[in-house]
């Protein structure tokens, strides 16, 4: 099955700096690839997301970026703010054949120093 | 807004017990999940339904099982709660696209 690999685990930064999070995937099958951001106490919601037929997106501060020849995408977050500290997940799906099911990343935790 | 609900934030359970934890969508979405979220491993999945009466097997299914008899709920079943089934239960809901769930906010187990 799919595989999702995360990196860091950890990651602390001076606000108003960019944070960048890491993920590859195993299947070339995947094709849409969430970000999710768990705040404390709370189940994660998604933030921005890409389809492999998009190179880049763009949101505000976020972006994602998607290379399916090296089957790796990254969050950029621009000019951080303390209310970006949180857990950040990857994920990756390939859609209807593996029922919409998302294989997740095992999370990165960002602290904004204030 | 659109929401999903799990019916206990916190759960203390003993045992040996049979523990039902329940999920409400009111979407209408086709495709339900339950995961479960324990530190360094992520998120993983356990059973996923994408019709009534339909359910499949995830990645750990192991030591539990799952009803949804109507669209919008989907029950998780610890048929006989073990201590290595204390996590943290995440409930997702998606239309049947290759679109991002939604979440609830958690059920935090804890088998004593």
């Amino acid at each position: 099955g799919e595989n999702v690999e995360q990196h860091p685990s950890t990651l602390s930064v001076q606000e108003g700096d960019s944070a960048v999070i890491k993920c590859t995937y195993s299947d070339s099958a995947s094709n849409y690839f969430p970000w999710y951001k768990q705040e404390l106490g709370k189940g994660p919601q998604l933030i921005i997301d890409i389809r492999s037929n998009v190179g880049e997106k763009k949101d505000q501060r976020i972006a994602v970026t998607l290379n399916k020849t090296a089957k790796h995408f990254s969050l950029h977050i621009t000019e951080t703010q303390p209310e970006d500290s949180a857990v950040y997940f990857c994920a990756a799906s390939k859609g209807k054949s593996s029922g919409d099911k998302l294989t997740f990343g095992t999370g990165t935790r960002l602290a904004v120093r204030p | 807004d659109v929401k999903v609900t799990q019916s206990s934030r916190y759960l203390v359970k003993r045992t040996g017990e049979k523990v039902f934890l329940e999920c409400v969508q009111d979407m209408d979405h086709e495709n339900m999940f339950w995961y479960r979220q324990d530190p360094g491993l992520g998120l993983r999945l356990i059973y996923f339904s994408y019709d009534v009466k339909m359910k499949e097997k995830g990645d750990i299914p192991e030591g539990y099982s799952v009803s949804r008899e109507k669209k919008e709920r989907f029950s998780l079943i610890l048929e006989s709660a073990s201590t290595n089934q204390t996590s943290m239960y995440l409930c997702a809901s998606n239309p049947g696209r290759p679109y991002g769930y939604t979440f609830g906010s958690g059920t935090r187990l804890t088998v004593v």
